[in-house]
């Protein structure tokens, strides 16, 4: 079973502050790397979807990287609020289609 | 308006007795897949599928059976529930095609099992 870690397992911050978390993964049968925002009592939402080394994306005060041959992939939240408080949660996929998630990290934005 | 739904979305049974949990997606998608999450043990695939009839088994199949005969429904079946298998259970679908892959999730399904 691949194993993917994320780290830290929770996170309390200040409104305001800058955050940032870690994937990690093994880079063998790498196919994507996907980040997903998930709320207490709602489904997981997409945030990322990443394929390539290097990739970055970014969606509002939101960015993500993507180092696949060292196995890692970060999750930045810049200026955290509120509304941020979730856990973030990243999933590996091989050429079969296969998602193995990680643990999760839960975020406490306190304002 | 694009969604991934998913019936009953909480349900009460006991050992033993057969259940399916319906799961139907409105775009599209060729892929499609049934999760469980459990406290501390994050969200683990329990089967999925990239289309019609081509269906395989995730990290945690045991017990579990799906069945893809339309492009647009995946139900999961539970032969002989046992109470291990108390869990939120959670359908998504993605489309293949493209390099997004992101996934749509259902609304959950909460299972006891007595």
């Amino acid at each position: 079973i691949l194993n993917v870690e994320q780290s830290p397992q929770s996170l309390h911050v200040q409104e305001g502050d800058s955050t940032n978390f870690t994937c990690s993964f093994p880079s063998s049968n790498f196919y994507a790397l996907h980040w997903y925002r998930w709320e207490t009592a709602k489904s997981p939402e997409a945030l990322f979807v990443m394929t390539l080394n290097g990739d970055e994306k970014k969606k509002g005060r939101i960015s993500a990287t993507l180092n696949t041959k060292e196995g890692y992939s970060y999750l930045y939240i810049k200026g955290s609020q509120p509304e941020d408080s979730a856990t973030y949660l990243c999933a590996h996929s091989n050429a079969g289609n296969m998602l193995t998630f990680g643990g999760g990290t839960r975020l406490m934005v306190k304002p | 308006e694009a969604q991934v739904t998913q019936n009953p979305r909480y349900l009460i049974t006991v050992t033993g007795k057969k259940l399916t949990v319906t799961c139907s997606q409105n775009m599209n998608h060729e892929y499609m897949s049934w999760y469980r999450q459990d406290p501390g043990l994050g969200l683990r695939q329990i089967y999925y599928s990239m289309n019609v009839e081509v269906t395989d088994k995730g990290d945690v199949p045991e017990g579990y059976k799906v069945s893809r005969k339309e492009k647009r429904n995946f139900p999961l079946i539970l032969e002989s529930p046992s109470p291990n298998q108390t869990s939120l259970y959670f359908c998504a679908s993605s489309s293949l095609t493209g390099t997004s892959y992101e996934q749509y999730f259902g609304p959950g399904t909460r299972l006891t099992v007595t």
